[in-house]
């Protein structure tokens, strides 16, 4: 599709678990990032990393930890989340920050 | 403040007839703009960009926007409109700070046969 893969697709898990969403890029970009999209709100930028390097954090709560282990692989682990975080979460990577975005298909995530 | 609005939740078009998906922006400093559409259940889709130069940008499937500075606003064309145009349309906006920009709340372009 666009060469961004995240998975899993759907994901539900209690507020006392522990989760990781996984994204995977084949374009050969140097930057990735993290968004949460919820239902009627604007699209909210997370994260943000360049060359694997943690470059912005968008006043996100402890609760989510990510983790760039390489340029083309991107983490996002959960824990103790409260029912609020349920979203879909957007992985996308560009070239370089400030170019245009490729995305990937989202994480639907339902918190009980 | 970097700011974008969409002020319209929902644009109705009749296939063949022209589109128009508005977009305004606040930024201190030149900005860097983009739009991206989103089809059901599917991430987003980089549609166009203006960065510099040529205020009326061409992109994908036909679409085409206009950067006015004096009015701020970067609104998404497209001169006959199909019914697979419909979905779900977003403008972002940055400058300056490369890594920070953000995305309006999203236009939902209904075209009906």
């Amino acid at each position: 599709e666009t060469g961004v893969t995240q998975t899993p697709r759907h994901l539900v898990m209690g507020m006392t678990n522990k989760k990781s969403l996984k994204c995977e890029q084949h374009l050969g970009h140097n930057a990735m990032y993290w968004y949460k999209q919820s239902a009627k709100k604007p699209l909210e930028l997370m994260f943000v990393y360049s060359l694997e390097e943690r470059v912005e954090n968008n006043s996100v709560p402890s609760r989510f930890s990510p983790e760039c282990p390489n340029s083309s692989h991107l983490f996002l682990h959960l824990h103790t989340l409260q029912p609020e975080d349920s979203a879909l979460y957007l992985c996308a990577s560009s070239p370089w920050t400030g170019q245009e975005q490729y995305f990937g298909p989202g994480t639907r995530l339902t918190v009980t | 403040a970097q700011s974008v609005a969409q002020p319209e939740d929902q644009v109705n078009v009749a296939e063949g007839n022209p589109l128009t998906v508005k977009c305004t922006y606040s930024v201190s400093g030149n900005p860097y703009l983009f739009w991206y559409v989103q089809y059901p259940n599917r991430g987003l889709q980089f549609l166009l960009k203006y960065i510099t130069g040529d205020n009326l940008v061409k992109g994908s499937y036909g679409f085409e926007a206009e950067f006015n500075k004096s009015q701020t606003s970067f609104h998404l064309k497209k001169p006959s409109a199909l019914v697979s145009d419909s979905a779900l349309y977003f403008c972002a906006v940055g400058s300056g700070n490369f890594n920070k920009f953000y995305f309006g709340s999203g236009t939902k372009l209904n075209v009906k046969p």
